[in-house]
């Protein structure tokens, strides 16, 4: 399977633990890209990166949130110190980077916090 | 303002009929292209049809075909002869050159294709 690759499929934490949310992007894209979707809404973006770089972080929340594109492995978004807002649907894309190429989604992550 | 408008936020259509998703936008960057994602109940986002703005014809991509009227800013998705695996959500998304890589989504549409 060539597609972008995202795991957990279901994380489920408690009000102040961790959560790492992992990505692998399609063989031969080197652009990840993570958005947010909340129940019965649109994906929202929060960050593009390209390996070892964040391009554009304009949608992350300015605290707990964190994302990297290391080298080597997946992308990884992570959330610390959990709230029940954070809830949701996390979605990662990737792309060859080309001005007018499309971004594959994977199958996305639900982060439930109780 | 909102940059990327669905104003149908469900609909049912008879099996085997098309359908026409209404998609408007908001931009000033003449350099664009508009996206339109199937999200069947499965939740996976799947892309199904891409518009670059200065494209001359109007994409089609098999029972897809994207209805691109610049000047009236909108992009409606037209799905042929809907089937009963075509009820999901579908959602229309922008990006704009000046704005870098990222999409801009729609609040999406709700299809139920009725037998």
């Amino acid at each position: 399977n060539a597609g972008v690759m995202q795991n957990p499929r279901h994380l489920v934490r408690r009000r102040g633990q961790e959560a790492r949310l992992r990505c692998s992007p399609m063989k031969g894209h080197s652009h990840v890209y993570w958005y947010r979707q909340l129940p019965e809404e649109g994906l929202k973006f929060m960050v593009y990166l390209q390996k070892e770089n964040i391009i554009d972080e304009s949608g992350m929340p300015k605290e707990r949130f964190s994302a990297e594109f290391p080298k080597e492995g997946p992308s990884i978004l992570r959330i610390q110190q959990v709230v029940r807002g954070d809830s949701a649907a996390y979605f990662c894309a990737s792309s060859l980077g080309t001005p007018t190429d499309t971004q594959y989604f994977g199958p996305g992550t639900r982060l439930t916090v109780l | 303002a909102q940059k990327i408008t669905q104003t149908q936020p469900g609909m049912f259509v008879q099996e085997k009929e098309a359908v026409t998703l209404d998609c408007t936008y908001d931009t000033s960057d003449p350099s664009y292209g508009l996206f339109w994602y199937k999200q069947p109940s499965s939740g996976e986002m799947i892309f199904l049809i891409y518009q670059g703005s200065y494209d001359q014809q109007n994409a089609t991509e098999g029972r897809y075909s994207l209805n691109f009227q610049k000047a009236r800013k909108s992009a409606n998705l037209v799905i042929s002869a809907s089937q009963l695996g075509d009820s999901a959500m579908y959602f229309c998304a922008m990006r704009e050159r000046a704005a870098g890589n990222k999409l801009t989504f729609g609040g999406g549409t709700r299809v139920l294709v009725k037998p």
